[in-house]
């Protein structure tokens, strides 16, 4: 069974520029989490999906962070103008339907983003 | 506002020998808690976990403790391997609500 996939795994951009991660869960899992950890501090949590459904995203930093989840399956958290503070990686999770697995979730590899 | 700490940044253990890494929370709604391990360049990996209604949860060199009227728990790891060297991240949540809240992480080093 595949894990949870993200892309890109790094990326380097320029402040004022926009960059947009993908993540795929792991299929089946109608929950979807967007984490950030910020130079080797806490995993800071963003937001949380149910299927399509934002059901919390009381993390997110500011309006310059958009998150999708459209059909429910994939994600991508996009990050519009980029800022310095952005850079750290951005870690995806998924889990199954609340009850199963005692709130496990499933981290991916994360995306890298550095920006200059 | 931490809602979760893990004080020791860093622990180094010789090989063999326990490792203890500690967690304190501050909400005691928290009913269910995790404990990750990080490589570097990879993601956090689940571990062990507990529910509030145990003490202790045991899985071969891994064993978690929580002492709910303190607010901590703990991961022990014994005997320590040197592929046991990771960051851990303490992790808490309330059942049902599925949003999971980690510490900063301890970094645990086994020497050989």
């Amino acid at each position: 069974e595949a894990g949870v996939t993200q892309f890109p795994s790094h990326s380097v951009i320029e402040k004022g520029q926009t960059v947009t991660l993908r993540c795929d869960p792991i299929s089946g899992h109608d929950n979807l989490y967007w984490y950030r950890r910020v130079m080797g501090k806490e995993i800071k949590f963003l937001l949380h999906f149910v299927k399509e459904s934002k059901q919390d995203e009381s993390g997110m930093p500011n309006n310059r962070f958009l998150a999708e989840r459209t059909g429910g399956t994939y994600s991508t958290l996009k990050v519009q103008p980029a800022e310095l503070e952005d850079s750290g990686v951005y870690f995806c999770a998924s889990s199954p339907t609340t009850g199963t697995s005692g709130n496990t979730i499933y981290f991916g590899e994360g995306s890298w983003l550095t920006v200059v | 506002d931490q809602q979760v700490k893990q004080n020791s940044p860093s622990l180094s253990v010789q090989e063999g020998r326990i490792s203890i890494l500690n967690c304190d929370y501050t909400n005691s709604m928290f009913d269910y808690f995790l404990w990750y391990k990080k490589y570097p360049a990879e993601g956090p990996t689940f571990l062990i976990s507990i529910s509030s209604i145990k003490d202790k949860n045991e899985d071969g060199r891994f064993t978690v403790f929580l002492n709910k009227s303190a607010k901590h728990l703990s991961l022990h790891i014994v005997p320590s391997q040197p592929g046991d060297s990771a960051v851990y991240f303490c992790a808490v949540t309330q059942v049902g609500y599925q949003k999971v809240t980690f510490g900063t992480g301890t970094k645990l080093q086994v020497i050989p």
